[in-house]
């Protein structure tokens, strides 16, 4: 079946300017996880959802980030007013609950210029 | 704080040989550890998790609390095995995964 996708695949933008990535959960799965991966490092937790609502955003770096998902399928993660910091490779993760194996998309990779 | 270490950011061995990678963590409540493995060009995935104590392609790993470490064995290296491999903590099965930096394992032939 269909996995974890995520659009764009690549993203550049200019410093201070609005993106949003989307993930695409595999089917039927209520967990959601976002992760962001900086160069040379491991995925760093970002926020997970539970259904519709945020369950942790215990990772969220700074009130720039903010992510939603609305009907507890796809979700976006928005970064307001980018910096060059924000570039990385976000992750998206989905799980059948919370306590399942995650299953992690193919990443969006940011650049801030 | 709770942390996730693997000292080696590259590992590079001869096919046949044995391969350990490591892993230790802090953290004092109940961890739940993870592999999780890179192969170029695909995306992130589970290899084992230390309560199903299995053995996937070979590899496997054992949760040592004394030592605060879950290693990463395989008895005989295969090119195929090159890769990055992630460790990774869980807490107290808060679902949140906490991973250390990585290494890369390349298998020579």
């Amino acid at each position: 079946g269909a996995g974890v996708s995520q659009t764009p695949s690549n993203k550049v933008t200019e410093k201070g300017k609005y993106v949003e990535l989307r993930c695409d959960p595999i089917s039927g799965h209520t967990a959601l996880y976002w992760y962001r991966q900086s160069l040379g490092q491991g995925p760093e937790f970002l926020i997970y959802f539970q259904g519709t609502g945020a369950a942790d955003d215990s990772g969220l770096p700074n009130d720039r980030f903010f992510a939603v998902r609305p009907e507890g399928s796809v979700s976006t993660l928005k970064i307001q007013r980018t910096e060059r910091g924000d570039s990385a490779v976000y992750l998206c993760a989905s799980s059948s609950d919370g306590y399942n194996e995650q299953y992690f998309g193919p990443g969006t990779r940011l650049t801030v210029t | 704080a709770q942390r996730v270490t693997q000292p080696e950011k590259l590992l590079s061995v001869f096919k046949g040989a044995p391969v350990e990678l490591k892993c230790n963590y802090s953290y004092s409540g109940s961890p739940e550890l993870f592999w999780y493995v890179q192969y170029s060009r695909q995306r992130l995935q589970l290899l084992l998790r230390h309560i199903s104590r299995e053995s996937i392609k070979g590899f496997t790993a054992d949760l040592n609390k004394g030592e605060t470490s879950f290693h990463l064995k395989k008895p005989f290296a295969q090119e195929e095995d090159s890769a990055m491999y992630y460790c990774a903590l869980e807490m107290d099965s808060s679902y949140k995964l906490i991973f250390g930096s990585g290494t890369r394992l390349l298998v020579r032939p």
